[in-house]
């Protein structure tokens, strides 16, 4: 079974600054999705970037950036130029590409990073 | 203007008590499902429907039941609640079963069962 972690359960940085957070995971599955997820204290889960395992490319989103090391299985998520607005917590996903028993379907999280930004 | 909505946003209950999530989505998708979020932030799949079909059904007690009257709804209906279902449930819609399709949530319910 995939599983997938997150060693920080939190994490600071200053307005402005540069953060990463860091997320490992477990397959044996070579074709798979990565996701960063991110959730305000609204509650609601937003999308922040995405990483298909068979692209080398890492990802990138405006100031969110991924640093993707298939062979290390790590997925980590930079987030440069830190705003208040993205003090959230954020989950690290996995996503089997296969197909069996609607195994595609469902996203596998991490525990969660909660970032904390200093004004 | 709400892409997946839930309802209701609060849930307070007794224990025993019997209750429905309802979700719906206005996106076109047709896959739709449902996490749980515990006490800890821990996101889990508790369901996924395609076309109002079951796909996916993760070890969930049978008192959870969830129901798909068409594509753009999934409710979820949960006997004899019990004080370790209180959570945050999410409902989450997608295209479709594809790996590589984002999920879009909705805004989560708590539960507390007292």
């Amino acid at each position: 079974a995939q599983t997938v972690t997150q060693s920080q359960p939190e994490m600071s940085v200053q307005e402005a600054e540069t953060v990463t957070l860091s997320c490992t995971y477990d397959t044996s599955e070579s074709d798979y999705y990565l996701f960063w997820y991110k959730q305000p204290p609204s509650r609601q889960m937003i999308l922040v970037i995405r990483q298909e395992a068979y692209k080398q490319q890492n990802a990138t989103e405006n100031r969110f950036s991924v640093n993707f090391q298939k062979a290390a299985k790590s997925f980590s998520l930079k987030i440069s130029d830190s705003q208040l607005g993205d003090a959230a917590m954020y989950f690290c996903a996995y996503r089997s590409a296969l197909n069996y028993g609607g195994a595609t379907n469902k996203l596998i999280f991490g525990t969660g990073t909660l970032l904390a930004v200093q004004p | 203007d709400t892409a997946v909505s839930q309802t209701p946003k609060y849930l307070v209950t007794q224990m025993g008590n019997d209750k429905s999530i309802k979700c719906e989505q206005n996106l076109g998708h047709d896959t739709m499902y449902w996490y749980k979020q515990d006490s800890k932030k821990f996101l889990k799949i508790m369901f996924s429907y395609n076309n109002k079909e079951l796909i996916i059904n993760e070890t969930v007690p049978n008192r959870f039941s969830p129901k798909s009257p068409d594509k753009a709804h999934l409710n979820l209906h949960i006997n004899s609640l019990e004080l370790g279902d209180s959570a945050v449930y999410f409902c989450a819609s997608s295209q479709d079963q594809g790996a590589g399709e984002t999920q879009y949530f909705g805004p989560g319910t708590r539960l507390l069962v007292l």
